[in-house]
């Protein structure tokens, strides 16, 4: 069974930093690519961050980029997103999710359950 | 730009049928969609992809009562014999060269 678990969430200052992490299990972690969603409070998902099974291939948002980092340990199974400079904007559940297509078209195809980051002061 | 635009809300009875729709923005009718389902309190769920041709792939343990079509620059999600559960909102997705993910405004459906 295909999981991924988010921790790492919770209550930061403006300006402040915070790193969310995202476990993955029953899938070939190394050979996918996956990526941090973001759902802001009454908000849709919004797309947030993307790294690939080579990580030459990453990518953020307009809205976190310089801000955030995405990478990803393979021996441990585990994503991670750094967030720097947070704002009252990035306030979100974030997701991490998995992934899966070709030829140019792309979707998410199994997702975790979230993480809660309030930024607020 | 790539957009997809969705109906803010939708309503249909218990046991009845709804379909929700996604509309590609002018130049990106060929693009396949994904169908995610999220409820509250939930992480979202993958549903199905629909291309322009109809679904091609679709997600662990989903009912038959899901399905998808497409139309020109429309893709659609049918939800029959609706249930109390699935009452959530619903999202299209698709993938830009520049953009990356890109997400309609997602759909609230009431079951009433």
């Amino acid at each position: 069974e295909v999981q991924l678990v988010e921790s790492g969430g919770g209550l930061v200052k403006p300006g402040g930093s915070l790193r969310l992490s995202c476990a993955a299990s029953g899938f070939t972690f190394s050979v996918s690519s996956i990526n941090w969603v973001r759902q802001a409070p009454g908000k849709g998902l919004e797309w947030v961050s993307s790294i690939g099974s080579d990580i030459r291939y990453i990518f953020y948002s307009d809205a976190v980029k310089g801000r955030f980092t995405i990478s990803r340990d393979n021996a441990k199974n585990s994503l991670y997103l750094q967030m720097n400079s947070l704002t009252v904007e990035d306030t979100a559940v974030y997701y991490c999710a998995r992934l899966s297509g070709s030829g140019g078209f792309y979707y998410f195809d199994y997702w975790g359950q979230g993480s809660l980051v309030t930024v607020s002061s | 730009q790539l957009v997809l635009t969705q109906s803010p809300s939708a309503s249909a009875s218990l046991g009845a049928s709804v379909k929700l729709t996604c509309t590609l923005s002018s130049g990106h009718s060929s693009y396949a969609i994904a169908w995610h389902q999220h409820q509250p309190e939930r992480g979202p769920r993958f549903l199905m992809t629909v291309n322009i041709d109809g679904t091609l792939r679709k997600g662990d343990g989903i009912p038959n009562r899901f399905s998808g079509s497409s139309s020109g620059a429309d893709r659609y999600l049918t939800i029959s014999s609706l249930q109390s559960e699935d009452e959530a909102d619903y999202y299209c997705q698709t993938w830009g060269s520049g953009v990356q993910g890109v997400f309609g405004g997602g759909t609230k459906l009431t079951v009433l």
